[in-house]
């Protein structure tokens, strides 16, 4: 079975700043997929990025980085130069193996940014 | 391109009454997901459908939810009779393929308020 670990409930950072939310995921499958998804308050969810457990260099996608501890079974997004619109809730979750695409999500983090 | 549609965007009933929900995917979208999530929860998979078959149903609960995608495009899922904790947001979402790096697409949701 996959599980998704995010422990931070909330999380705040200055504009401008850069902040890293964490994510831990325990699976047996050796083909797994990462993926970071952005709520807003409106309610829809975003994809902002992806990592598969082969690929060798860690992803990137604009402001948005995510640093792969494989060994340690990390993936924590990082969001440089955070902007207002950046406040949201965000998901950590995980396919592969058996789970045919679909995802399984973490409990998410609450990110807060002040001007 | 059109993203995944759903509605009623909001609907509000009284326990042990029935109501049910739409999704129409992206246009070629073989994959189809229903997702519930509870207030300050990550999502948690109902059922998947691949084209007009259900590949996963195991989370559920059979004997009041029900759920088709008839024709292989839109989908509905139904609740009845509807129970207190069934309160959240439905979110239907939709991929090109089952592939372990394949990115869902959601819809904005249906928030559902059971009294």
């Amino acid at each position: 079975a996959q599980k998704i670990t995010q422990t931070q409930p909330g999380m705040f950072v200055q504009e401008k700043e850069a902040v890293t939310l964490d994510c831990t995921y325990d699976t047996s499958d050796p083909s797994y997929g990462l993926f970071w998804y952005k709520q807003p308050s409106s309610g829809e969810m975003i994809f902002l990025i992806y990592q598969g457990s082969y690929d060798q260099q860690n992803a990137t996608e604009g402001r948005y980085s995510l640093n792969f501890q494989k060994a340690r079974k990390s993936a924590n997004l990082v969001i440089s130069a955070s902007q207002l619109g950046d406040s949201a809730m965000y998901f950590c979750a995980m396919s592969g193996g058996t789970s045919y695409g679909k995802l399984t999500f973490g409990q998410g983090t609450i990110l807060t940014v002040h001007p | 391109e059109a993203g995944v549609a759903q509605s009623p965007r909001y609907k509000i009933i009284e326990k042990r009454q029935s109501v049910a929900f739409w999704c129409n995917p992206i246009s070629g979208h073989a994959t189809l997901y229903w997702y519930q999530q509870i207030l300050g929860q990550g999502p948690k998979l109902l059922i998947q459908f691949q084209n007009n078959g259900v590949v996963d149903d195991s989370q559920l609960p059979k004997d009041r939810f029900s759920a088709e995608r008839l024709k292989g495009v839109d989908s509905t899922l139904k609740i009845q009779p509807a129970k207190l904790e069934d309160s959240a947001v439905y979110l239907c979402a939709s991929s090109l393929s089952r592939a372990t790096n394949e990115k869902l697409f959601f819809g904005s949701g249906t928030q559902l308020s059971v009294l």
